[in-house]
């Protein structure tokens, strides 16, 4: 039982390049998150899906998507990369609404240059 | 206005000190409240978990939450090295989607 898998652990970009931050869970959650933590900002909230085909936006959506076509995945996909989304990326699932806790990833560090 | 207001710290205490964490709030809907640990370059791990207001403890931890002046706290009893870390609090209204405080940073000097 792995958890909550992110990859990679860490990457640069350049500005205009794009990619996709991967993220898996192996609990059969059906809850899942992704966000972004910048220094002495806390966690804020980018995208989020409640099951697979189905998702919706977060606090800070702008610049980002998502898709979740299985359960077990949630990939986050930057299109057009801005220095702004220089940040640590952190996935999150939960088994149901009101669960105790979110399991969440390693993080992805992201820097764009 | 933040939505949820922490002392980023850092706290920096010996070890054996009695810890208090904060946090307060501006959202009368949450009802779910927790308290995670993130150590340096890791993900956030829930610590406690509280619904509605009231205490909970468990070992050397205690959560309390006062909903009618929209007040949570954190108190380390015996504080270790090993509880050196960013401590962050987040509440939901819904269950699901967590709004975060902006962590604080607790230092336990041996």
């Amino acid at each position: 039982n792995a958890g909550v898998t992110q990859t990679p652990k860490f990457r640069i970009l350049k500005i205009g390049q794009s990619m996709t931050l991967q993220c898996a869970q192996d609990m059969n959650h059906n809850y899942m998150y992704w966000y972004r933590q910048d220094p002495g900002m806390g966690l804020k909230l980018i995208y989020y899906s409640v099951g697979a085909g189905i998702t919706d936006k977060g606090e800070v959506p702008n610049g980002y998507n998502v898709s979740r076509s299985t359960t077990e995945d949630f990939p986050l996909r930057l299109e057009l990369a801005a220095p702004s989304q220089t940040s640590v990326y952190f996935c999150a699932s939960q088994p149901t609404s009101g669960a105790e806790t979110q399991y969440f990833g390693p993080g992805t560090r992201l820097l764009v240059l | 206005q933040k939505e949820v207001e922490q002392d980023p710290g850092p706290l920096s205490v010996p070890e054996g000190a009695i810890v208090s964490l904060n946090c307060t709030y501006s959202n009368s809907a949450f009802q779910y409240f927790m308290w995670y640990r993130q150590y340096s370059r890791k993900g956030p791990e829930l610590l406690m978990y509280t619904y509605s207001s009231g205490n909970k403890e468990d070992g050397r931890f205690t959560a309390q939450v006062d909903k009618s002046s929209k007040y949570i706290s954190l108190f380390i009893r015996d504080s270790q090295p090993s509880d050196s870390a960013t401590y962050l609090c987040a509440m939901t209204s819904s269950g699901d989607k967590l709004t975060f405080g902006t962590g604080t940073r607790l230092a336990v000097r041996p």
